[in-house]
């Protein structure tokens, strides 16, 4: 069964910094391309950014409202992406959710971990 | 504003054939193909449709896509009162260099 399962939402100040984790199992983590997507309350979806996998040398990429300040990251070797979030905004405050492609599309979802960023 | 646009809200009765469009240009759905996806009201997003018309298993046929220049659309025949969700569609962007998702349609079924 393919799991995905975000933690480390939590409660953080603006200005501050948070790590996000997705723990991945039941397919080929290493071969996939790991995604970050958002949504904050009773809006749409934000697609935050990517991280290829190997063969791809690990290449990343970001939306322009996180550029410079969200960093993502993988250990194939635990099966987990992650997100570290720095200098957050109060616009950051949404649900984040992990998602997986194989081949151009999000097939597989965590249930997503709450960030609120407030003071 | 999103770079793909959606009607933000569309309806039907049960029985009733539904269409939800997405615009877009030539940067991401002319050059890239375009996936959809359902999501309910506290849960996570589900890939309906991908590659425009392509159905992952478990996906009942009553859902399709279709694709025109720079439009894409999703079908829903025979609609029944489970349908009644969010639909968002997503695609590549070559300019942007990322995934863009439309602003979402809200499908009621009355």
């Amino acid at each position: 069964e393919v799991q995905l399962v975000e933690s480390g939402g939590d409660l953080v100040q603006p200005g501050g910094s948070l790590k996000l984790s997705c723990a991945a199992s039941g397919f080929s983590f290493s071969g996939s391309t790991m995604h970050w997507v958002r949504q904050a309350s009773g809006k749409g979806l934000e697609w935050v950014g990517r991280i290829r996998n190997k063969a791809n040398s690990y290449a990343t990429a970001y939306a322009a409202s996180v550029k410079g300040r969200f960093t993502i990251s993988r250990d194939d070797s635990k099966n987990t992406a992650y997100l570290q979030m720095n200098s957050l905004k109060t616009e950051d405050t949404a649900v984040y959710y992990c998602s997986r492609s194989g081949n151009g599309y999000n097939d597989y979802w965590g249930q997503g971990t709450l960030v609120t960023v407030s003071s | 504003q999103s770079v793909l646009t959606q009607t933000p809200s569309a309806s039907g009765t049960p029985g009733q054939r539904v269409t939800i469009s997405c615009s877009g240009g030539r940067s991401n759905i002319g050059s890239n193909t375009v996936n959809w996806y359902q999501q309910f009201p506290g849960t996570a997003p589900k890939l309906l449709i991908y590659y425009d018309n392509q159905r992952p298993s478990g996906v009942p046929d009553r859902f399709s896509g279709s694709k025109s220049g720079t439009s894409g659309s999703l079908a829903i025949s025979g609609l029944q009162s489970e349908d009644e969700a969010d639909y968002y569609c997503a695609a590549w962007d070559d300019s942007l260099k990322g995934v863009i998702f439309g602003g979402g349609t809200k499908l009621t079924v009355l």
